[in-house]
């Protein structure tokens, strides 16, 4: 399966923990992005990265959360001191080249984050 | 940020009647994507449209990209069991660096 992979699936942590989520994009591309959804709402963008940068990270709230796409390996979301507001599904999504140039964004199963 | 509102937000129908989804925003849209999303499941994408008055079909399911690329209807004929799901449209904004999703309609296809 070429498809994007996001682990893990489910994630369950207590109030003041951290949360990592991973991604692994398509072969072949190098654009990431990340969104969160909260049930019945559609997908709210939090993070653009391309290889090694931070491209747009306008709807990431500024405390607590980062990003981070490596050269090598996973992109990573990482959510520190999680409260309950943070429990919801991370979709990444990945794509050949930017949302400019119109190409199609495929998404991963998610990540559900449950905070206790 | 660009808003992208959905009708109707819920929509439960007999299989093999028509149905139609719209998708309306202020802003223009350099593109515009649907997709459909499954329970415990990433969205998949449907289609891609990118220029005004742009329809595209995709067997039993009718795209069409707004004249002024402000709105998007999606047209299901003959709508199955298997269609039942939340369709979202979503966005690319001029200039922008990502996609802005719709509020969303969930579909649900009775037999």
């Amino acid at each position: 399966n070429a498809g994007v992979m996001q682990n893990p699936r489910h994630l369950v942590r207590r109030r003041g923990q951290e949360a990592r989520l991973r991604c692994s994009p398509m072969k072949g591309h190098s654009h990431v992005y990340w969104y969160r959804q909260l049930p019945e709402e559609g997908l709210k963008f939090m993070v653009y990265l391309q290889k090694e940068n931070i491209i747009d990270e306008s709807g990431m709230p500024k405390e607590r959360f980062s990003a981070e796409f490596p050269k090598e390996g996973p992109s990573i979301l990482r959510i520190q001191q999680v409260v309950r507001g943070d429990s919801a599904a991370y979709f990444c999504a990945s794509s050949l080249w930017g949302v400019k140039s119109n190409q199609p964004q495929h998404f991963g199963d998610g990540t559900r984050l449950s905070i206790l | 940020t660009q808003l992208l509102e959905q009708s109707p937000q819920f929509l439960s129908i007999q299989e093999g009647e028509n149905l139609t989804v719209y998708c309306n925003s202020s802003s223009v849209f350099s593109s515009l994507q649907w997709y459909r999303q499954e329970p415990g499941e990433g969205p998949v994408l449907l289609v891609t449209v990118v220029t005004g008055g742009e329809v595209k079909k995709l067997k039993r399911l009718t795209f069409q990209f707004g004249d002024a690329r402000k709105d998007s209807s999606l047209h299901i004929t003959a709508a199955q069991p298997g269609d039942t799901g939340l369709y979202l449209c979503a966005g690319a904004g001029t200039g922008a660096n990502n996609l802005f999703f719709g509020t969303g309609t969930r579909l649900t296809v009775i037999p």
